[in-house]
């Protein structure tokens, strides 16, 4: 049981270069989260996915997008990278009703 | 706008003392309230949580305390040791499945 897995760990891109950031859980969770962790401000939630099929909005999705390709998977991609964008992205999930478990993190460089 | 506000920022204490972390929250809505612990380099992870009808709940060395009323919670390490220090953010979760952070309070366990 691997829990929640995220690829790649590290990741440079140049400003305007696109790139998707991969997730998957193996505990057949009904929802999966992205967040970003910047210094200072705590992790600020990018995109949800209830469930198979839905996706959703959360407090800051400008400038990204999300798939959920089937109930394991939920990809993040960037279209046009920024250095804004520069952050720890933490994929999680989440079962009916408790908390998260969050994967181990990707960390994105925008130069 | 900050949905749940965590204070202090970062915290220095002995071993054995007993470091106390506060959140306060806003919106009646959020019905649920984790803590998270992160070690660096690494997601965070679940450490205890508490519903909004138990004003205190302990599992181990970890406290949370629930004023309603008030709307704020705060987590208390008892006997704390070098090995509790980490990062710990509170959380507030909505009937939307929307989960927001605090910004975070880095622990420091002196030995």
């Amino acid at each position: 049981n691997a829990g929640v897995t995220q690829t790649p760990k590290f990741q440079v891109l140049k400003t305007g270069q696109s790139m998707t950031l991969q997730c998957a859980q193996d505990m057949n969770h009904n929802s999966m989260y992205w967040y970003r962790q910047d210094p200072g401000m705590g992790l600020r939630l990018i995109y949800y996915s209830a469930s198979e099929g839905t996706t959703d909005k959360g407090e800051v999705p400008n400038g990204y997008n999300v798939s959920r390709l089937n109930k394991r998977e939920f990809s993040l991609r960037l279209e046009s990278a920024a250095p804004s964008q520069t952050s720890v992205y933490f994929c999680a999930s989440r079962p009916a009703r408790d908390t998260q478990y969050f994967g181990p993190g990707t960390r994105l460089t925008v130069l | 706008q900050q949905q749940v506000k965590q204070s202090p920022q970062s915290l220095i204490v002995q071993k054995g003392g007993i470091p106390i972390i506060n959140c306060a929250y806003e919106n009646t809505a959020f019905d649920y309230f984790p803590w998270y612990q992160q070690f660096p380099g690494k997601g965070p992870a679940l450490l205890i949580a508490i519903r909004p009808d138990v004003s205190e709940k302990k599992e181990g060395r970890f406290t949370i305390s629930f004023n309603k009323s008030a709307k704020q919670f705060s987590l208390h390490i008892m006997d704390s040791q070098p090995g509790d220090s980490a990062t710990y953010f509170c959380a507030a979760l909505n009937t939307g499945n929307q989960f927001y952070f605090g910004t975070g309070t880095s622990l420091t366990v002196i030995p």
